[in-house]
């Protein structure tokens, strides 16, 4: 276990659906991030949040949104997907931070096990 | 745009031979690197780094290679297992906290 949990691990949605994907860290981290993981292209950034503010939003279309309520939790609200949007959905966090660990160690990213979304 | 890429999609080697898993990357100004390890339905997995001022770092039987004249990175394993079967990326950190991954390579050890 990497301290990092994801809910549902399974999800098959319409187009027309609305879901959340959930993420929960247990490590204590100052920064959380989504990824996208397809079988056609490399790991995704999609979004990077650091103490609950979001920071980085990486040309993600508006039916993805993120909400991040504390620096524990992260949400991926998913509305309208189309079904190109079907992939695994990773959750990941790492110490961040300004004054955090020092080296490396701040930027060292623990994955969740991921959410496999299919979206028909 | 920067890009980090691997030569070999897939690997199969023998158990208890040593694996070497390479990557290029095209932005000469990143300053960290890091190897994951992807198993069949879990998330990638913190294998080792290295920062850029640094050519070598070991691990438990795990080492990476930096060349930074040619760009270029590497992952060795030694005396590989079973437990070693996964898909391996290198990701470079690009700016801020953010990393640009590779592709992955696909590890068979077989028996």
């Amino acid at each position: 276990e990497t301290g990092v949990t994801q809910t549902p691990r399974h999800l098959v949605m319409g187009m027309t659906n609305k879901k959340s994907l959930k993420c929960e860290q247990h490590l204590g981290h100052n920064a959380m991030y989504w990824y996208k993981q397809s079988a056609k292209k490399p790991l995704e950034l999609m979004f990077v949040y650091n103490f609950k503010e979001q920071t980085e939003n990486n040309s993600v279309p508006s039916r993805f949104s993120p909400e991040c309520p504390n620096s524990s939790h992260l949400f991926l609200h998913l509305h309208t997907l189309q079904p190109e949007d079907s992939a695994l959905y990773l959750c990941a966090s790492s110490q961040g931070g300004q004054g955090a660990a020092s080296g490396s160690k701040r930027y060292e990213q623990y994955f969740g096990p991921g959410t496999r979304l299919t979206v028909t | 745009g920067e890009s980090v890429g691997l030569h070999l999609p897939t690997l199969s080697v023998q158990e208890g031979d040593n694996s070497i898993i390479n990557c290029a990357y095209s932005n000469s100004a990143s300053d960290y690197f890091i190897w994951y390890k992807q198993e069949s339905g879990k998330g990638p997995q913190f294998i080792i780094d290295i920062r850029s001022n640094m050519d070598k770092r070991q691990g438990q039987r795990v080492t990476v290679l930096l060349n930074k004249t040619v760009k270029h990175l590497s992952l060795q394993i030694a005396a590989t297992q079973p437990g070693d079967s996964a898909v391996y990326f290198c990701a470079e950190k690009n700016y801020g906290q953010n990393f640009v991954f590779g592709p992955g390579t696909r590890l068979s050890v077989l028996p």
